[in-house]
């Protein structure tokens, strides 16, 4: 398995750009989220999925859209980026084990800077 | 949501056993520990959990105080790989974990 994907790994964009960092899992995880990391700043939850065609608000929506069309892809979109958005984002997935407890999967972040 | 709380570093001598101890004194009956590291930048990687009893894996083991209120990490033989920052979270076993600040390990060679 390859686990939690993202793409890009880097991306620079100008303020008002739009685009979309994209996850992907193999591991057929019904959970899925976007977090956010700032320097020296623990992780901030944007937006989550508990399955597909369904997505919910975390911490830090504002600015952010996700769609879940499949079980395997969550890609996140940046309406209008500003540079309040540069930080490194983590997708991440979770299964559901069977005594209600959860570990999640994280990717290997997408670094994004906004001038 | 239970809050946590840990000292915000630690050193380690390599070799020896890392004891990261992590304060949750608001935790719910039904709320676990979760422990999660993160190593330099990379994604955060999950570690151990527990809900009442001590836990031990490959990687660590977790002690877990009777009243539940704290609870302690051990690496055995901690190495200069374990170098990371160590969260301590309590959450119910929903998706949404909160990661605060954590712990920064340094182990010495």
């Amino acid at each position: 398995n390859a686990g939690v994907t993202q793409t890009p790994k880097f991306q620079v964009l100008k303020t008002g750009q739009s685009m979309t960092l994209q996850c992907a899992q193999d591991m057929n995880h019904e959970y899925m989220s976007w977090y956010r990391q700032d320097p020296g700043m623990g992780l901030r939850l944007i937006h989550y999925s508990v399955g597909a065609g369904i997505t919910d608000q975390g911490e830090v929506p504002n600015g952010y859209n996700v769609s879940r069309s499949t079980t395997e892809d969550f890609p996140l979109r940046l309406l209008s980026a500003a540079p309040s958005q540069t930080s490194v984002y983590f997708c991440a997935s979770t299964p559901l084990q069977g005594d209600g407890s959860y570990e999640q999967y994280f990717g290997p972040g997408t670094r994004l800077t906004v001038t | 949501d239970a809050k946590t709380t840990q000292p915000p570093s630690m050193d380690c001598a390599e070799g020896r056993a890392a004891n990261l101890p992590c304060n949750h004194s608001t935790i719910s009956g039904n709320e676990y520990v979760y422990w999660y590291r993160q190593i330099h930048s990379q994604g955060p990687q999950y570690i151990i959990h527990g809900l009442k009893n001590n836990e031990t894996n490959e990687m660590a083991s977790l002690i877990i105080t009777e009243d539940r209120k704290s609870s302690t990490l051990i690496l055995p033989h901690a190495t200069l790989r374990d170098t990371a920052v160590y969260y301590c979270i309590v959450r119910p076993g929903a998706n949404n974990l909160f990661f605060g600040t954590g712990t920064r390990l340094t182990v010495i060679p």
